[in-house]
C-alpha cells in the first residue's frame, strides 16, 4: 500500500509569504498529526487532525494553521514567513487519534522549507 | 510536562564496535514507547514497547523497557555505516507524540 505522500518535497519562501503543505495519509488512516523538526530543537508537535477536527494543538502561533478534508488528506498553512520557520516538516498518519500502535505512526518524507 | 530524553545525543564509533543508545522517560497515562530511525527524512518504524524486561529483537538490533525505571535502550551489535542515523524514541502522551532529542549516530568505516 502507498506510504505517507507529503508534497511539495522543498520549498524555498522569502519572509512575509505565506505557504501551504500538503500530507496524504496511508489509506484506511483517518488521523494526521504535523511536526515541525529544526536542528536545534528536535521534533515539535504542531497539531492533529481526526474526521476533519483539530484534536490538538502544539505551542506555535496561530501563524501555523491545517485543516483536513473528508478525504482524510491535510494541509498545514503557515502566513507571514519568518526566517525561524525554515525547518523539515513532517507528517504522520495512523488509524485515529487513540491509536497507541508502533506500527500505527506512518511518517512522510516530509517538506524542507527554506525561509529567505 | 510529558517529556522524552535520550543520551548521548551524538555518538561516534567505527565499523563493528556495539552502541548502547539511551532513553528515559516522563509519561502521564504511558503505555508504549516507540524506537524511530531517521536517516535523511522520514522516520522508520523499529521497535514499540509495551512490557518490560521483554527484549525485541530484529537482526543485530534489540531493545528492553523498563517501565518501573522508566527507561529504554536499544543495542546495535556489530555495527556497519548504514546504521549511521539518528535514533528516535517516542513515547505516545494523552494528546500527542512526546519524542527525544534524538541521538545522532555515525558510524566510521
Amino acid at each position: 500500500k502507498a506510504g505517507v505522500t507529503q508534497t511539495p518535497r522543498y520549498l524555498i519562501k522569502t519572509r512575509g509569504q505565506q505557504v501551504t503543505l500538503s500530507c496524504s495519509p496511508i489509506s484506511g488512516h483517518r488521523s494526521v498529526s504535523w511536526y515541525q523538526q529544526t536542528p536545534g530543537q528536535g521534533l515539535q508537535f504542531l497539531f492533529e487532525y481526526f474526521s476533519e477536527t483539530q484534536r490538538n494543538k502544539g505551542n506555535f502561533p496561530g501563524r501555523f494553521s491545517g485543516r483536513q478534508f473528508s478525504n482524510s488528506r491535510s494541509e498545514m498553512n503557515v502566513s507571514t514567513l519568518e526566517l525561524g520557520d525554515s525547518a523539515l516538516y513532517l507528517c504522520a498518519s495512523s488509524l485515529g487519534p487513540r491509536d497507541r500502535g508502533g506500527h500505527g505512526y506512518t511518517f512522510g518524507s516530509g517538506t524542507r522549507l527554506t525561509v529567505v | 510536562e510529558d517529556k522524552v530524553v535520550q543520551s548521548p545525543l551524538s555518538l561516534v564509533v567505527h565499523e563493528g564496535d556495539t552502541v548502547t543508545l539511551n532513553c528515559s522517560y516522563e509519561v502521564t497515562n504511558f503505555r508504549s514507547l516507540l524506537w524511530y530511525k531517521q536517516e535523511k527524512k522520514a522516520p522508520t518504524f523499529l521497535f514499540m514497547l509495551t512490557s518490560s524486561g521483554i527484549e525485541k529483537k530484529s537482526g543485530r538490533l534489540s531493545s528492553i523497557l523498563d517501565k518501573k525505571e522508566l527507561f529504554s535502550i536499544l543495542n546495535i551489535t556489530a555495527t556497519q555505516t548504514g546504521d549511521s542515523a539518528v535514533y528516535l524514541c517516542v513515547v505516545p502522551g494523552a494528546q500527542k507524540l512526546v519524542f527525544g532529542q534524538g541521538t545522532r549516530l555515525t558510524i566510521n568505516p
